[in-house]
């Protein structure tokens, strides 16, 4: 069965870095999301994109933060200065027609630690 | 405000019992869909039903049955003869029709002993 993979799926960096995170979402899925879990807690939406763009973002999505899809495969997620709060796990999720008419599916997560 | 609520926070069972999970959504909307996801030990998010609002049949694959209440804002799971395999953080996400997003419960951990 087709799978969204993500690497790597342990990522550790020092505050202040720049961490890519990196997704392949299902190959004919249209829709593709950055979700983010801070340890022991629930699962928050940051940001959805279809058609090239960003179609919705969360508060937590500031301008530290960034996506693209730069092929036809790959699909990113950027932090630009990492902060202590950012320590999680980010999953990324692709949706063949987005979530009135198909699921979300999850790649099995990067868990970022700053230092 | 879109909100959901799983008020069970930890569940204990011994294997073979019946277990079911509670959770109560608001919304404002007429159309939504309503979404169950299992997160085991390992971490994954895994994907078990998908339900739209127009369809209050309830819902049974093997041992998992969901039942849909539209009066009361309920889509509660239930687990039939649990196993030890069981054992996950489960989460209830509605999907409201002007959004993009799914919504996450805090989840219910159910631990499912021998």
């Amino acid at each position: 069965e087709p799978e969204v993979t993500q690497t790597p799926s342990h990522q550790v960096t020092q505050m202040g870095q720049e961490v890519i995170l990196r997704c392949v979402p299902i190959s004919n899925h249209l829709y593709f999301y950055w979700y983010r879990q801070i340890l022991g807690q629930k699962v928050e939406f940051l940001v959805s994109f279809y058609n090239n763009e960003i179609s919705e973002k969360s508060e937590i999505f500031d301008d530290q933060f960034s996506v693209e899809r730069p092929d036809g495969s790959n699909f990113t997620l950027k932090i630009r200065s990492t902060k202590l709060e950012d320590s999680a796990m980010y999953f990324c999720a692709s949706s063949e027609q987005g979530l009135n008419n198909s699921p979300l599916h999850f790649g099995n997560g990067t868990r970022l630690t700053v230092t | 405000a879109q909100k959901v609520t799983q008020a069970q926070t930890e569940i204990s069972v011994v294997e073979k019992e019946d277990v079911t999970l509670d959770c109560v959504y608001e919304t404002r909307d007429t159309t939504y869909y309503l979404f169950w996801y299992k997160q085991p030990p390992s971490g994954e998010l895994v994907f078990l039903i998908r339900r739209n609002s127009f369809d209050e049949q309830n819902e049974i694959s093997g041992r998992y049955s969901w039942n849909f209440q539209k009066s009361t804002s309920s889509f509660n799971f239930t687990i039939t003869a649990s196993q030890v395999v069981d054992s996950a953080v489960y989460f209830c996400a509605p999907h409201m029709s002007n959004t993009g997003k799914l919504i996450f419960g805090q989840g219910t951990t159910l631990q499912v002993k021998p």
